[in-house]
């Protein structure tokens, strides 16, 4: 079964509000868990590095007060797209470092924003 | 950007055949991972090699790594059309502490019945 655990699966907003995203470590506890982007047919491209306890670290380009990140438990991460609009529709997956080199990946979570 | 480049972006084959990706990445690295995707679903880990080893198997899968060269290859053996997916290598690189996986653009491969 799933060890990581996103939620919501689908989500459609309407273009001006917020959404957020949940991933949850089912069975283990994750420091660190990290969020993607994939846009249809292409990679995923890493958007930040979630760490319990302390601020989200960022990658090059990604605007940090429009992806809020919260990782308020060693069980849970949030993604808040806030003021989404529709070039934010995109699939989000979300992942969760277990041990040195174990990484489980969410089951990802689909935003369309009308 | 420290993403990896695989090739060949799209390959189609049949049923029975090998299906063999390349990945090519930019930085050293601790180790080197194949990931399968779904269309518009999550990952599935495929397998992981470590930077000091050069080849591994699982399964109908092979993967080799040249970290001279910077490049790791998966082979798939007697393909079936369940292999229908997106093929991602992912590396875990030093200058991120071996923190961060940065994923290769990937092969979407086609195995047709």
């Amino acid at each position: 079964g799933a060890v990581v655990s996103q939620h919501p699966s689908w989500v459609i907003c309407k273009s001006g509000t917020s959404v957020k995203i949940e991933c949850r470590s089912l069975d283990f506890q994750a420091t660190t868990m990290f969020w993607y982007r994939q846009f249809p047919k292409q990679s995923l491209m890493l958007m930040a590095t979630s760490n319990e306890g302390s601020k989200a670290t960022y990658e090059q380009g990604v605007e940090k007060d429009k992806f809020l990140i919260n990782h308020a438990s060693l069980t849970l991460s949030t993604l808040t797209v806030t003021s989404a609009h529709p070039e934010d529709s995109s699939f989000y997956i979300c992942s969760a470092r277990k041990g040195a080199d174990t990484i489980y990946f969410g089951e990802g979570s689909w935003l369309t924003v009308v | 950007s420290q993403q990896g480049e695989e090739d060949p972006q799209a390959l189609s084959i049949q049923e029975g055949e090998n299906a063999t990706m390349n990945c090519s990445y930019k930085t050293s690295i601790n180790n080197l991972q194949w990931y399968r995707q779904n269309s518009g679903r999550g990952l599935v880990h495929l397998i992981l090699i470590r930077s000091n080893e050069r080849e591994k198997h699982s399964g109908r899968l092979r993967v080799t790594l040249d970290t001279s060269k910077k490049s790791s290859s998966l082979l798939i053996t007697a393909s079936r059309a369940a292999d229908t997916a997106s093929y991602f290598c992912a590396t875990a690189a030093v200058n991120t502490g071996f923190q961060k996986l940065v994923f290769g653009t990937g092969t979407r491969l086609l195995v047709s019945p």
